[in-house]
C-alpha cells in the first residue's frame, strides 16, 4: 500500500493564481482531512470529509474548496492565492470506526509570492 | 481559540533522561487523545493514544498520563534517545464528530548525546 500520497511536493504561486493540491489514499478509509501547518501554530483543520459526496468545513476553511467524488481522492482547491496561504499542507485519512488513527501524507510546501 | 494548549514549545534533554510534554484541553466532550511525532520534512505519525476511561497508557518508552478532572494529559519519554529528536503534537477529538482533531502547537524535542 502507498498509504496517503500528495502531489506536488513543492509549489510556488503568484498572488491571485489558483491551484489544486492532490491527495489520494489506498486504504479504503472513509474519512479524509486537509490540514495546514504553520510554524508555532500546530496543525489546523481546513476541510474534512466523512465519505464520498460529503464534505464539511474545519477551523480555517476561508480561501479553500474541496470535493470528494470518490473514496480514494480528496483534492484541495486554492482560488485567488494570497500570501497568507503560504504554508505546508497535509492530507490525512482514517477509518470511520476504530482505530481512530489519522494517517498523514508527506505534505505539500506552498509559497505564495 | 486554541482548543488544546501544549507546553513547552521546545525541550532539550540529555540522552537517557526523561522528556515530559504537557497538554490541556477545555472541551469535556473530547474522548480520544493521541500524540503524534513528526520528523523534519515528513508528515506526523501516531505515537500513542489514550481514551479517557484510563489514567495511563504505556507503550515501550512512551507513556501517556491522563487527568480527566484537571483536563490535562502528558507524554513521558523515558530513557530519551537522540533518535527521539522530533516535534511532538498532542491532539484531541470527539469521535462522534467525524474525528476532527484539534492539535496543540507542538514541542520541538532535542535529545543531546
Amino acid at each position: 500500500n502507498a498509504g496517503v500520497t500528495q502531489t506536488p511536493k513543492f509549489r510556488i504561486l503568484k498572488i491571485g493564481q489558483s491551484m489544486t493540491l492532490q491527495c489520494a489514499q489506498d486504504m479504503n478509509h472513509n474519512y479524509m482531512y486537509w490540514y495546514r501547518q504553520d510554524p508555532g501554530m500546530g496543525l489546523k483543520l481546513i476541510y474534512y470529509s466523512v465519505g464520498a459526496g460529503i464534505t464539511d468545513k474545519g477551523e480555517v476553511p476561508n480561501g479553500y474548496n474541496v470535493s470528494r467524488s470518490t473514496t480514494e481522492d480528496f483534492p484541495l482547491r486554492l482560488e485567488l492565492a494570497a500570501p497568507s496561504q503560504t504554508s505546508v499542507y497535509f492530507c490525512a485519512s482514517s477509518y470511520s470506526q476504530g482505530p481512530y488513527e489519522q494517517y498523514f501524507g508527506p505534505g505539500t510546501r506552498l509559497t505564495v509570492t | 481559540q486554541q482548543q488544546v494548549k501544549q507546553s513547552p514549545q521546545s525541550l532539550i534533554v540529555q540522552k537517557g533522561g526523561i522528556s515530559i510534554i504537557n497538554c490541556a484541553y477545555e472541551n469535556t466532550a473530547f474522548d480520544y487523545f493521541p500524540w503524534y511525532q513528526q520528523f523534519p520534512g515528513k508528515g506526523p505519525a501516531l505515537l500513542i493514544a489514550i481514551r479517557p476511561d484510563v489514567s495511563e497508557k504505556k507503550e515501550g518508552r512512551f507513556t501517556i498520563s491522563f487527568n480527566k478532572s484537571a483536563k490535562q494529559f502528558s507524554l513521558h519519554i523515558m530513557d530519551s534517545q537522540p533518535g527521539d529528536s522530533a516535534t511532538y503534537f498532542c491532539a484531541a477529538t470527539q469521535i462522534s464528530t467525524g474525528n476532527q482533531f484539534y492539535f496543540g502547537t507542538g514541542t520541538s524535542l532535542t535529545v543531546i548525546p
